[in-house]
């Protein structure tokens, strides 16, 4: 089983500044890699998928990087509404989440 | 839009039987390969096991394998998952979320999930 794991895990920041999060896989996964916001109560969105490419409606302040073992999620600067826990998935082998990323304010 | 309701949660006992099923709407269902994925309370995600568009490929996760069978009925655009065996470790909300034309990867849309409480 491939292990994601990712870091930190709770990231405090303040609105408007610039969020870093990363995302490594026990092996390699080529590009595939997506990212997931979840916000209390709610279902996991699709923000990221094939490492890089947004999904459908995700704002362009949301940007995904990286293949093989090493993946960043960066938030150019942070809204209100992006407050949440962050998840990667890697789906080359199976599919696997890392254990997530709380973004909270600073 | 699209939509996915999922239902069938409850409170079971150890050793019990469980059937969710998720109800898709507005999109070709038959169309898209689906999955099932579960979240402990306080806890991330797992993958719990998907189904090609057809019903052709089936995989589940190691977890579940032996106790758990997915299936879809095209016709009433609706997704199964029959969970027998039920163990504590099992409890969780589990959410039904779509995948592509091809493959279960990404997962585009989710349901709202339905909680599953295994306990005696």
């Amino acid at each position: 089983e491939i292990v994601m794991t990712q870091s930190p895990a709770t990231l405090s920041v303040s609105p408007g500044e610039r969020a870093t999060l990363s995302c490594r896989a026990s092996q390699s996964v080529s590009s595939n890699l997506a990212w997931y916001q979840q916000k209390p109560g709610q279902a996991p969105r699709l923000l990221i998928y094939g490492a890089s490419t947004r999904a459908t409606g995700i704002p362009a302040r949301f940007s995904g990087s990286g293949s093989g073992t090493e993946f960043t999620l960066t938030i150019s600067s942070l809204q209100s509404e992006d407050f949440a826990v962050y998840y990667c998935q890697q789906y080359n082998n199976w599919s696997t989440f890392g254990q997530g990323t709380k973004v909270e304010i600073k | 839009q699209v939509q996915l309701v999922e239902s069938g949660g409850g409170l079971v006992k150890p050793g019990g039987s469980l059937r969710l099923s998720c109800a898709a709407s507005g999109f070709t269902f038959s169309d898209y390969y689906m999955s099932w994925i579960r979240q402990a309370p306080g806890k991330g995600l797992e993958w719990v096991s998907y189904i090609s568009s057809s019903g052709s490929t089936i995989y589940y996760a190691d977890s579940v394998k032996g106790r758990f069978t997915i299936s879809r009925d095209n016709a009433k655009n609706s997704l199964y998952l029959q969970m027998n065996s039920l163990r504590a470790e099992d409890t969780a909300v589990y959410y039904c979320a779509r995948g592509t034309y091809s493959s279960g990867w990404p997962l585009d849309y989710w349901g709202q999930g339905t909680l599953v409480t295994v306990s005696s």
